[in-house]
């Protein structure tokens, strides 16, 4: 079975960052774009950034640029989102997805809060 | 950016309804869109692919049709379980936008 499994949510302050990891299985992983979706609470979804398979073409939305790293590793079949700067409005359950351009895989959401 | 527009934002059906969600792209997107679902608490899922492509496991009930900038999903017969949230989204050029949702209820 085809599993996205994120880690690293939680609760950080404003201005403060955080990691979140997601690792793939049962899918080739080196040959898909990835991507991170958003959600805040009681809203829509909200693409985020996504990857190229190597790594080497990376897209971030607007609000997100220069604050937030995307990256993987094939080898461990993971994809991170290095966040910084946060901010409140980046409060939301941020899922890791897959594959390509539209998403067929989903992971079950990593909730993270920006709270003082 | 490509701005996604649904309609309605709230839709009332009933058990057995034939019920229409439309999505309006900002422009062309030949037909680069996706249509989910998603109930509470739970990942959205995959229905729908290049405009009319029903995605592998999914109810035939279901089915995604238009061009251009415009595109509907509809459900044929309602069943219980379909009563949650549906979005669109494009992927055409990035950002790679969703629109707002509606919710049938």
């Amino acid at each position: 079975d085809v599993q996205l499994a994120e880690s690293g949510g939680g609760l950080v302050q404003p201005g403060g960052s955080l990691r979140l990891s997601c690792v793939g299985s049962g899918f080739t992983f080196s040959s898909y774009w990835m991507t991170w979706v958003r959600q805040a609470p009681g809203k829509g979804l909200e693409w985020v950034a996504n990857i190229k398979q190597d790594g080497s073409e990376k897209n971030y939305v607007d609000s997100v640029k220069g604050r937030f790293t995307i990256s993987r590793d094939n080898a461990k079949k993971s994809l991170y989102l290095q966040m910084s700067s946060l901010r409140a409005e980046d409060t939301a359950v941020y899922y890791c997805a897959g594959r390509g351009f539209y998403f067929q895989y989903w992971g079950q959401g990593a909730q993270v809060t920006v709270s003082p | 950016d490509i701005q996604m527009t649904q309609s309605p934002s709230s839709l009332s059906a009933s058990v057995g309804d034939r019920v229409t969600i439309t999505c309006r792209a900002s422009q062309d997107i030949s037909n680069s869109l996706a249509w989910y679902q998603q109930r509470p608490g739970k990942a959205p899922k995959l229905l729908i692919y290049a405009a009319g492509r029903l995605e592998s496991g999914v109810p035939s009930r279901f089915s995604g049709s238009g061009s251009g900038t415009d595109y509907t999903l509809t459900i044929s017969s309602l069943q219980p379980e379909d009563f949650a949230i549906y979005y669109c989204q494009q992927y055409y050029s990035t950002p790679r936008t969703f629109g707002q949702g509606t919710k049938l209820e």
